[in-house]
């Protein structure tokens, strides 16, 4: 069974360009979620989907960040324009039957963000 | 405000040495998981603890749950350098929503 794949896995931009990153959840998993993770820290969500729908986006700064999940499958999480300050790690997870099930969620590798 | 706070934020011990991590909230969980991070990976999943009091153990880690599911702990007998990385306890607050912990980092040396 594939992972969850994020991509790319590394982008440098120079600040107030546009970046766009790509999440392809295990099959079969209705929920996915994005999480920005400075380092050394915990991830913190940036917003969760069950399946097409956008079920709790309160922490997606909305002035510049974008998500869409077209067919409740691929996610793509965009920055326009980005800041200094968005540098991180960007994780892409997906669940089958919830975050509380025994099995959890699954993550990518993620995409390392470097904004200069 | 963070919902969820472990401790230590950094530890670094001798291999063979034992060590117990803490996660702490005020809230009341459902269930609540423990994962490991590598650099340059995303977290793993451990364990999912359940019922209040419960213990599991995964080879030389234990995890424990507290009577009011409000607390859990990991302790790890004997580490390895193998065991170096980011540990994380995460819970969901509500419907799907799965909260992190700021995460301890351990570091095993040889």
């Amino acid at each position: 069974e594939a992972g969850v794949v994020q991509s790319p896995r590394y982008k440098i931009i120079e600040k107030k360009q546009p970046v766009a990153f790509w999440c392809n959840p295990i099959s079969g998993h209705n929920t996915l979620y994005w999480y920005r993770q400075n380092l050394g820290q915990g991830p913190e969500l940036l917003i969760r989907y069950e399946n097409e729908e956008a079920v709790d986006d309160s922490q997606l700064p909305k002035d510049r960040f974008s998500a869409e999940r077209l067919k409740g499958v691929d996610s793509t999480l965009k920055i326009q324009p980005a800041e200094l300050g968005d540098s991180a790690v960007y994780l892409c997870a997906s669940s089958l039957a919830g975050a509380r099930s025994e099995r959890g969620a699954f993550f990518g590798q993620g995409t390392r963000l470097t904004v200069v | 405000t963070q919902l969820l706070e472990q401790s230590p934020q950094f530890l670094s011990i001798q291999e063979g040495e034992n060590l117990t991590v803490y996660c702490n909230s005020s809230s009341v969980f459902s269930s609540l998981q423990w994962y490991r991070q590598e650099p340059g990976e995303g977290p793993v999943l451990l364990v999912t603890v359940v019922t209040g009091g419960e213990v599991k153990k995964l080879k030389r880690l234990t995890f424990q749950f507290g009577d009011a599911r409000k607390d859990s702990s990991l302790h790890i007998t004997a580490a390895q350098p193998g065991d170096t990385g980011l540990y994380l306890c995460a819970a969901s607050e509500y419907g799907n929503k799965l909260v992190f912990g700021a995460g301890t980092i351990l570091r095993v040396k040889s």
